[in-house]
């Protein structure tokens, strides 16, 4: 079954500790990216990756860091959280856009930083 | 700023009736694609109308685009009490190299489908 997949679905952390939200995707998707959704704000995009090793920035970057050192993961990774990072969070994958088509989400990460 | 804008933000129907949701944005388009999400939960596509199309059909689901508009609708026909979420429409904008080739999404419109 095509699916992204993201751990963990709920987390409560304290502000400064390091984390990490994993996904994996196994649709062999070169385009992977993380958003966050808050009331009020709809969907951001975070950080996105066009291919293993390439990373870029979206439209609210600041205190997220990412990796991609294989085409089917794509960690989230908040260096020290603050609490207004507490939001819902998604990663998502879809073919290279020059292909078009759908983009897939995983069931959302619900971070919550005290 | 948003590129794509969902009217209205609620929609409150009955069971049977037709439910239908608009969609606005500024560029130009490659596509433009419809989503769902039950609450707290990840999106689910639901249906993709390219820049050239006018007209799709996808089971109850009827989405229409207007390019000269700019201007999208979704129409969910005889609906069901399970059809209430949020839906989104995401617009999908011609790239140039290198540059990120996202989805840009609305905040969306919230249908209720009382029983």
């Amino acid at each position: 079954e095509a699916q992204v997949t993201q751990n963990p679905r709920y987390l409560i952390t304290v502000t400064g500790k390091k984390l990490t939200v994993t996904c994996s995707q196994n649709m062999n998707h070169e385009y992977m990216s993380w958003y966050r959704q808050d009331p009020g704000l709809g969907l951001r995009q975070i950080y996105y990756s066009m291919n293993v090793e390439v990373t870029d920035k979206g439209d609210v970057p600041e205190g997220y860091k990412v990796s991609r050192k294989e085409k089917r993961n794509f960690p989230l990774i908040l260096e020290s959280p603050s609490p207004n990072q507490t939001s819902l969070y998604f990663c998502a994958s879809r073919n290279f856009p020059g292909l078009a088509g759908e983009q897939y989400f995983g069931p959302g990460t619900r971070l919550t930083v005290t | 700023s948003q590129q794509g804008e969902e009217d209205p933000q609620a929609l409150s129907i009955q069971e049977g009736e037709n439910a239908t949701m608009n969609c606005s944005y500024k560029t130009s388009i490659n596509n433009l694609q419809w989503y769902r999400q039950n609450s707290g939960r990840g999106l689910v596509h639901l249906i993709l109308i390219r820049s050239n199309e006018r007209e799709k059909h996808s089971g109850r689901l009827r989405v229409t685009l207007d390019t000269s508009k700019k201007s999208s609708s979704l129409l969910i026909t005889a609906s069901r009490a399970a059809d209430t979420a949020s839906y989104f429409c995401a617009t999908d904008v011609p790239g140039s190299g290198g540059s990120n080739y996202k989805l840009t999404f609305g905040k969306g419109t919230l249908l209720t489908v009382n029983p």
